[in-house]
């Protein structure tokens, strides 16, 4: 089942915050969150494991609830080169590197 | 370090024609091997899932195969190809005995099927 990611665009002025969430009905093992700037490949950002479990690095940074069945991505005074589709990747049944990626959330910072 | 590629990086096909995408890792052995395919503004779909040489996990069923011949060698095949298999067709990897991971993902093929 595919997670849902909300906002499905969101639109910035350099230095303006975000949230990208990502939700599913039904507790997951692991999230993962890539970027993709059009036409390229995705790029990893980083990957929750346990409930209650915050990370970041630089000012990207992302939660998962303690039911484990939402995650959030948290972009802080956003960059120009932020600007790209955001996906959240979930692994469910312990399905271990098997993900099921969510429609994404495309994100546009303007100068 | 590790590099992964793929080929070609853009397609045309006929509907019909066969299919033959190659994906190579270099600089790492035993890698997982992953096949996703991304249609036109939308997610993510993974296809096919290789822990090793000839285990291959099918996520979707389809007019498409994959096969893993060598140990860094990944291949995504179709014997005919459909309109709706069009879109930007990605090889990934991560390490290799490890769950849960980082996945690399290569520069994709762009498939267009007329």
């Amino acid at each position: 089942q595919q997670p849902v990611q909300s906002p499905q665009a969101v639109i910035l002025r350099e230095g303006e915050d975000a949230v990208i969430n990502c939700s599913s009905s039904k507790a997951l093992y692991s999230v993962h969150w890539y970027r993709q700037k059009h036409g390229e490949a995705p790029v990893f950002l980083m990957i929750l494991l346990k409930g209650g479990e915050q990370k970041g690095h630089d000012k990207i940074s992302a939660s998962f609830n303690e039911k484990k069945q939402q995650s959030s991505l948290y972009l802080t005074a956003s960059q120009l080169s932020y600007s790209g589709t955001y996906f959240c990747g979930t692994e469910r049944n312990n399905a271990g590197n098997m993900l099921t990626f969510g429609g994404g959330t495309r994100l546009m910072v303007k100068p | 370090s590790q590099t992964i590629h793929q080929w070609p990086a853009t397609l045309v096909q006929p509907v019909g024609s066969p299919l033959s995408l190659e994906c190579t890792v270099e600089g790492t052995s035993n890698p997982n091997l992953y096949w996703y395919r991304q249609a036109a503004g939308r997610g993510l779909q993974l296809l096919f899932y290789s822990v090793g040489i000839g285990q291959i996990s099918s996520e979707v069923p389809q007019n498409l195969s994959a096969s893993r011949p060598q140990d860094r060698q990944f291949i995504l095949s179709s014997k005919k190809l459909l309109l709706s298999d069009s879109g930007f067709y990605l090889c990934a990897w991560s390490k290799p005995l490890r769950n849960r991971d980082e996945q690399f993902f290569g520069p994709g093929t762009r498939l267009t099927v007329l």
